[in-house]
């Protein structure tokens, strides 16, 4: 079966600090992936996307980066933790299960996500 | 810019009492639309896609409809257990590739017993 991991589930962290969250997903083959965070009182926000290997697309300019080193493995990093970064990081996993009417059945699934704070 | 727009932003419902939930978007070309139920602390957990206006997709006591404009969420006979945030997000037809999903703030939907 398909399943999606991510580590830690919480952590909080000093200003300045570096960060490294790890999301890996099991069952599938060549995902795409994508990393959202969700702030308070806001909707989630994707910061990134990865259709494979060492390929990174990133939605918004900020203090993040993230990479693919294997084909089911995503990370987020950051060298300096600012507060702004605070928030629940998501990652997800697109799924895709056939077409009808010549349109692709998808849907993106959830990991348990990681709650950061930053004091 | 793709906009989701959900109301109301918190329900309180007695135990069996029907309702809706509302998602509003503006988007160039839909090419799909999702219903999440996210409980606090978890990741959002997947309900529904709906792709066409006048489509409609059920689950339990759920039933999500689509027009061209908006999308409903009927919660019918609700119970307890059916409190969480339930959060709607859409896809355009022009992030082929990244299958970006834009999300709206959420409707924390709480059921009293």
């Amino acid at each position: 079966s398909q399943t999606i991991h991510q580590w830690p589930a919480t952590l909080v962290q000093p200003v300045g600090s570096p960060l490294s969250l790890e999301c890996t997903v099991e069952g599938t083959s060549n995902p795409n992936l994508y990393w959202y965070r969700q702030a308070a009182g806001r909707g989630l926000q994707l910061l990134f996307y990865s259709v494979g290997i060492g390929q990174i697309s990133s939605e918004v300019p900020q203090n993040l980066s993230a990479s693919r080193p294997q084909d089911r493995q995503f990370i987020l990093s950051s060298k300096k933790l600012l507060l702004s970064d605070s928030g629940f990081y998501l990652c997800a996993w697109r799924v895709a299960w056939g077409t009808s009417g010549g349109r692709s059945q998808e849907t993106q699934y959830f990991g348990p996500g990681t709650r950061l704070l930053v004091l | 810019e793709d906009q989701v727009t959900q109301s109301p932003e918190a329900l309180r419902l007695q135990e069996g009492e029907s309702s809706s939930l509302n998602c509003s978007y503006t988007v160039s070309g839909l090419r799909g639309l999702f219903w999440y139920r996210q409980d606090p602390g978890k990741g959002p957990e997947f309900l529904f896609t709906l792709y066409s206006a006048g489509e409609e997709k059920e689950k339990e006591r759920l039933k999500a409809t689509l027009t061209k404009k908006e999308s409903f969420l009927h919660i019918t006979a609700p119970k307890p257990e059916d409190s969480a945030t339930y959060l709607c997000a859409v896809q355009d037809n022009r992030n082929f590739g990244n299958e970006k999903l834009t999300f709206g703030t959420g409707t924390r939907l709480t059921i009293i017993p």
